[in-house]
């Protein structure tokens, strides 16, 4: 009866350098959600699977973000040059499509901060 | 365009009823959700209600939706120190697609 679970919890990377956050949703869950919480902000919608497919990625803020999903469980989102303003908490959210999807497990989130 | 605001503070004596608003402007809107977000905790959901009702009650929540104003309340009886914590108000086109947050709401309470 995992929930979903995020690694790293926290991440601190130079300015510049790549990292990639990953996401384990809960087993069977069919849809996965990135967001991401900046200070003192709401959350901001950043990409969906369905499966290993993401028909709405229209949240991703640069082409440096990208994220992939495989075997229809675990994602990783990778940010690419990293800068300052990619600074935020990396929120992951898992829901069960077939059951109707209509609640989201978020898991506990990756810091990342960016010096 | 899809928007959904929040004050961002609320303070409130202990056993008083807490009331947090909520106004958005997709009017397609499908599902609207409260949910909470404790120090340390992750985001967990309170409680939802469709946009072809206009309440729904749960224990000591009770959700108000006035589709015409596009306002959302919700209200919490008796607020306790556990009800400490950032309340979000959201938004979703269907069960399953993205849901489109509010800034939060950080409700304190006094002894």
């Amino acid at each position: 009866g995992a929930g979903v679970s995020q690694s790293p919890s926290n991440k601190v990377t130079e300015k510049g350098k790549d990292v990639e956050l990953r996401c384990d949703p809960i087993s069977g869950h069919t849809a996965l959600y990135w967001y991401r919480q900046s200070l003192g902000q709401g959350l901001e919608f950043l990409i969906y699977f369905q499966g290993n497919s993401a028909p709405d990625k229209s949240g991703l803020p640069s082409d440096r973000f990208s994220a992939e999903r495989t075997g229809g469980s675990v994602s990783t989102l990778t940010i690419q040059r990293t800068q300052q303003e990619d600074s935020a908490v990396y929120l992951c959210a898992s829901s069960d499509r077939l059951a109707g999807g209509l609640e989201q497990y978020f898991g506990p989130g990756t810091r990342l901060t960016v010096t | 365009g899809e928007d959904v605001e929040q004050s961002l503070f609320l303070s409130v004596r202990e056993g008083d009823s807490s009331v947090i608003n909520c106004t958005y402007t997709d009017s397609s809107s499908t599902y609207l959700y409260w949910y909470k977000q404790e120090p340390g905790a992750g985001l967990q959901l309170l409680t939802y209600i469709f946009s072809n009702m206009d309440m729904k009650q749960d224990q000591r929540l009770t959700v108000l939706l006035n589709k015409k104003d596009k306002h959302l309340s919700l209200r919490i009886a008796d607020t306790q120190t556990g009800d400490s914590a950032i309340y979000f108000c959201a938004e979703s086109k269907s069960s399953a697609s993205k849901i489109i947050f509010g800034s939060g709401t950080r409700l304190s309470i006094r002894p």
